[in-house]
């Protein structure tokens, strides 16, 4: 039933090390993207794919790379993590425009 | 650049009081606002989407206004209980001249309600 999944929920790994965020949707939406909440909780647009598309493409060093295999599924793969890396990445998906967003539950990486 | 401020950052209140949460916007031409909520450690529940044609959306004890014209909404909480604590985030959509724009996010109010 889950309208966002994100796996893994909880993700500890060391510095260095090559790590992926799988993410789908069963929403029948166009639009999937990445969102960062670092530790002061602030929001940002990463990426965001359209019909499995790279629409946005904010600042984010390219060590981050998204992947799109479908229109259902997004995924962040995310190389030599260091620890500024530490945030909270959601999922999220949409339909165009004027539509509203909908969630995932988030993956909490933690680089030690 | 669209830019979202919310204000207060903090609030607490006692329990059974109504309050207002306050956010504001720097383009007016958006095609959408949202209000999250956002519980400690958890992800995003959306509580009200309101188009920019829309003047207000409610939602049980919620209440969202949108005044598009002068960037800003309100977020309306009656009767205020523990279980509304959390963090409340608005976001908007758009500007609607810059195509297919992401969702932009304030950095949300922390309502404590006491019991």
């Amino acid at each position: 039933d889950t309208a966002v999944s994100q796996t893994p929920k909880y993700l500890v790994t060391q510095m260095g090390n090559d790590k992926s965020i799988k993410c789908e949707q069963n929403l029948g939406h166009d639009t999937m993207y990445w969102y960062k909440q670092d530790s002061k909780k602030f929001l940002k647009i990463m990426f965001s794919y359209n019909n499995k598309e790279l629409i946005i493409n904010e600042t984010v060093p390219n060590r981050f790379s998204p992947k799109s295999p479908d229109k259902a599924h997004l995924n962040l793969h995310i190389n030599s993590l260091e620890l500024g890396d530490s945030a909270v990445y959601f999922c999220a998906s949409s339909r165009q425009y004027s539509y509203g967003y909908t969630f995932g539950s988030g993956t909490r990486l933690t680089v030690v | 650049k669209q830019e979202v401020t919310q204000i207060p950052a903090a609030l607490s209140v006692p329990e059974g009081e109504n309050l207002v949460l306050n956010c504001s916007f720097t383009d007016s031409a958006i095609y959408n606002l949202q209000w999250f909520r956002q519980d400690p450690g958890k992800g995003l529940t959306s509580l009200l989407l309101i188009q920019s044609s829309q003047r207000e959306q409610t939602s049980g004890r919620l209440n969202a206004s949108l005044d598009k014209s002068s960037g800003r909404s309100t977020l309306y909480i009656a009767a205020s209980q523990p279980g509304d604590s959390a963090t409340y985030l608005c976001a908007v959509r758009g500007p609607s001249n810059s195509g297919n724009t992401p969702l932009v996010f304030g950095k949300g109010t922390r309502l404590s309600v006491i019991a």
